[in-house]
């Protein structure tokens, strides 16, 4: 169960896009099409913004999407907005009913 | 509308035990699987235990299994995590946390977390 490997921070400048990598392996996000992206601001809980690796959940803006090669998700963040900024987690269905989640993102608008 | 809230947390001693509680609501709590969700200060969320709607199947990760209890009392509508042999690497927020309905693989709701601080 070790963590999915996450970069610690990625920037971007207003209406940029941005992309985040997630790899895992091939116990959890390489057998599984159930990887979800977390959103989470500081002192808040966090909320889901992409499921089953490309699913927004209603009231979720477009401009988030999610997409998955081999062991490696990604989210990506296009037309980058000040709200953005937060920390960014993804998270992995790896078998036997356990999950794994990334290390986490920080997400900065320059 | 779905709220979680959790209670119980505090500061205690290595070693020691502790019980966390989430209570559930704007929800059919016993059709739903929920979770623990943990986040050391400053650090990364880490998924703790699972409990299937009827209680009947549990899991755990491993830096948990054999210390933590999670349980659930369905007409009471609450979720219970029993922690022992507390050591400072707990330390952390404790959310509570459920999955959509048709038991997908995420969580669509969570709470505000309990805060849980084991130091000597």
């Amino acid at each position: 169960q070790s963590a999915l490997t996450q970069p610690a921070s990625v920037s971007g400048s207003p209406g940029q896009s941005i992309t985040i990598s997630c790899i895992g392996t091939t116990s959890d996000v390489g057998s599984f099409d159930l990887v979800s992206w977390y959103q989470q601001y500081p002192g808040k809980a966090p909320k889901v913004i992409i499921f089953d690796v490309t699913q927004r959940p209603s009231g979720v803006s477009d401009r988030f999407s999610g997409s998955k090669s081999g062991n490696t998700a990604s989210l990506t963040i296009s037309g980058l907005q000040a709200e953005d900024e937060a920390d960014y987690y993804c998270c992995s269905y790896a078998g036997s009913s356990t999950f794994v989640f990334g290390l986490g993102t920080t997400v900065t608008v320059l | 509308q779905v709220q979680l809230v959790e209670s119980g947390g505090g500061v205690v001693q290595p070693g020691t035990s502790l019980r966390l509680s989430c209570t559930g609501s704007g929800f059919i709590f016993r059709t739903f699987d929920m979770y623990w969700v943990r986040q050391a200060p400053g650090k990364g969320l880490e998924w703790v235990a699972i409990v299937s709607h009827d209680g009947d199947k549990r899991f755990y990760s491993d830096s948990v299994k054999g210390r933590f209890a999670v349980s659930r009392d369905n007409p009471k509508n609450t979720l219970y995590l029993d922690m022992n042999s507390l050591t400072p690497d707990d330390t952390g927020l404790y959310y509570c946390a459920k999955d959509p309905p048709g038991g997908r693989y995420y969580f669509d709701s969570w709470g505000p977390g309990t805060l849980v601080t084991v130091s000597s």
